[in-house]
């Protein structure tokens, strides 16, 4: 199984600053016939199932805040708020679909 | 309008059979690049993902968990239904169920991410 490692756990922003969620893979996630990183994040808030922000590692999800970006390649990726939101209080998953079993990080929680 | 809602039973006892059914709209099953997740988290904890079904009926299931789960499609009556066995209390969380659209995410080989999910479903096992 290729496991998902994200830092740091837990984190707490003041409100229009930024933060950074990071993911590590254990093993490469991208896919050299297409050049794609089969990497996701998803925001889960309180009582409400997963929204997806990222696909592809960059590409933002129709709908979502510009204020949320994905970046990294490989095995190294990271998500950015760039100026936090009250809404944005939320668990931060990555996920990879490059290989079954499709796995998730641990999660990151983001407070203000 | 893509909608999903799972349903089956809150509570289970050990050693029963858990069977969950993924009602949708909005998609087919049968389009290209079209396949169905179940990922379930246990309260306060992550996302473990169970099971997806393709639109070709390529079915793939975790490891961990392989000889205890089954995938069954009903095109019909748009339902996906994901039975697991011998239930214990460790498999008490809620259960999801998410719509993929590889091709419309651009996808060459026919994964992609999960861009809708349903509510979800707690299901409580004990006795």
């Amino acid at each position: 199984d290729i496991v998902m490692t994200q830092s740091p756990d837990s984190l707490a922003v003041s409100l229009g600053e930024g933060a950074t969620i990071n993911c590590k893979s254990s093993q490469s996630v991208l896919y050299s016939s297409d050049n794609k990183n089969y990497l996701a994040w998803y925001q889960q808030k309180p009582g409400q199932p997963p929204k997806l922000l990222i696909y592809w590692a960059s590409t933002r999800e129709s709908g979502v805040p510009d204020r949320f970006s994905g970046s990294g390649s490989g095995t190294d990726f990271t998500l950015t708020i760039s100026s936090l939101q009250a809404e944005d209080v939320a668990v931060y998953y990555c996920q990879q679909y490059y290989t079954t079993p499709r796995t998730f990080g641990q999660g990151t929680k983001v407070e203000i | 309008q893509i909608t999903l809602k799972e349903s089956g039973p809150t509570l289970v006892k050990p050693t029963q059979t858990l069977t969950l059914t993924c009602t949708f709209s909005g998609f087919s099953l049968s389009t290209g690049g079209v396949g169905l997740g179940w990922i379930r988290q246990p309260p306060g904890k992550a996302l473990e993902w169970l099971a997806l079904i393709y639109w070709d009926d390529d079915k793939r299931y975790s490891p961990s968990l392989k000889n205890r789960l089954t995938l069954t499609k009903d095109a019909s009556k748009n339902q996906v239904v994901l039975t697991m066995t011998n239930m214990d209390p460790v498999d008490t969380a809620t259960y999801y169920c998410a719509h993929m659209d590889s091709d419309g995410q651009g996808s060459e080989t026919g994964d992609g991410a999960f861009d809708m999910w349903g509510q979800g479903t707690m299901v409580t096992v004990s006795s």
